[in-house]
C-alpha cells in the first residue's frame, strides 16, 4: 500500500473553476509538502505545511493532522496552472515519501 | 530567487559506462538530497547528505552509486556502471535548515542504452 495517496489522478476542468486536489497519507509525519511538476519536468515546491493552512495567491492548501489528510485547492484557475500536482509528506528522517501526482489540464 | 542548478539537463549513456550528474545546490544550503523519477513513476528518494557525509540512503542507492561535495559548491551523484534500468529523472534539492522548505533542481534526464 502507498503511504501517500492522492485524489483524483487526473482532472480537467474549465478555466475559472474551482480546483481540489486531495492527499491522504498513513505514516506520521513532521512536514506535508504540495510540488508542482511541469511537463518539462522541473519541480517547484509550493508550500510546506505542519497544521493548518496556508495561502499563496490563488492557492490554498490545507491540513488536519488527526484525519492525516491534506487539500490543495486553486481558485479560479488558469491554463498556466496545467501541471503534474505532488504530495510528499517528510516522516521521521529527512527524506521525502512521493504521492503518485494529479495531472490537471485547465482548458480555456 | 536562488536556484538550485543541475548539468546536464539530458545526459545519454551506453550501458556500463559511468555517469556523473553534477548540481551546484543554493550557496548557503546544508542539506543536499538525490531524488529520482523512472518515466510514468513517482519521484523516489535515493540519497541524503549533510556535514559531508551520507544521513540517508535508501535500497536503490546500491554500491553502484556515490556522491561528493568535492569543492564546497558542487554536489555529485556518480553510477559506476550503468544498467537500462537506471533511466530517469535525476533531481538534485537542497535546503538551508532541518524546518526550510526543499529547493529543486531542474533535473537530468538520464537516457541509458
Amino acid at each position: 500500500k502507498n503511504e501517500v495517496e492522492q485524489s483524483p489522478q487526473n482532472l480537467t476542468a474549465q478555466e475559472g473553476e474551482f480546483i481540489t486536489i486531495n492527499c491522504s497519507y498513513s505514516v506520521g509525519i513532521s512536514a506535508l509538502h504540495w510540488l508542482q511538476q511541469h511537463p518539462g519536468g522541473g519541480i517547484v515546491s509550493l508550500f510546506m505545511l505542519s497544521s493548518g493552512k496556508k495561502k499563496h495567491g490563488r492557492l490554498i492548501a490545507t491540513i488536519n493532522i488527526q484525519e492525516k489528510h491534506s487539500s490543495l485547492h486553486i481558485t479560479a484557475s488558469h491554463p498556466r496552472d496545467s501541471a503534474v500536482y505532488i504530495c510528499a509528506v517528510r516522516s521521521g528522517t529527512d527524506k521525502l515519501i512521493f504521492g503518485t501526482g494529479t495531472r490537471l489540464q485547465v482548458f480555456p | 530567487e536562488p536556484e538550485v542548478t543541475q548539468t546536464p539537463s539530458h545526459q545519454v549513456t551506453q550501458m556500463g559506462q559511468e555517469v556523473i550528474l553534477r548540481c551546484v545546490p543554493i550557496s548557503n544550503h546544508l542539506y543536499f538530497y538525490w531524488y529520482r523519477q523512472i518515466l510514468g513513476q513517482k519521484v523516489e528518494f535515493l540519497v541524503s547528505f549533510y556535514n559531508n557525509e551520507i544521513s540517508e540512503k535508501s535500497e536503490i542507492f546500491d554500491d553502484q552509486f556515490s556522491v561528493e561535495r568535492p569543492d564546497g559548491s558542487n554536489f555529485t551523484l556518480k553510477i559506476r556502471s550503468t544498467k537500462l534500468e537506471d533511466s530517469a529523472m535525476y533531481f538534485c534539492a537542497s535546503r538551508g535548515g532541518m524546518t526550510d522548505g526543499y529547493t529543486f533542481g531542474s533535473g537530468t534526464r538520464l537516457t541509458v542504452v
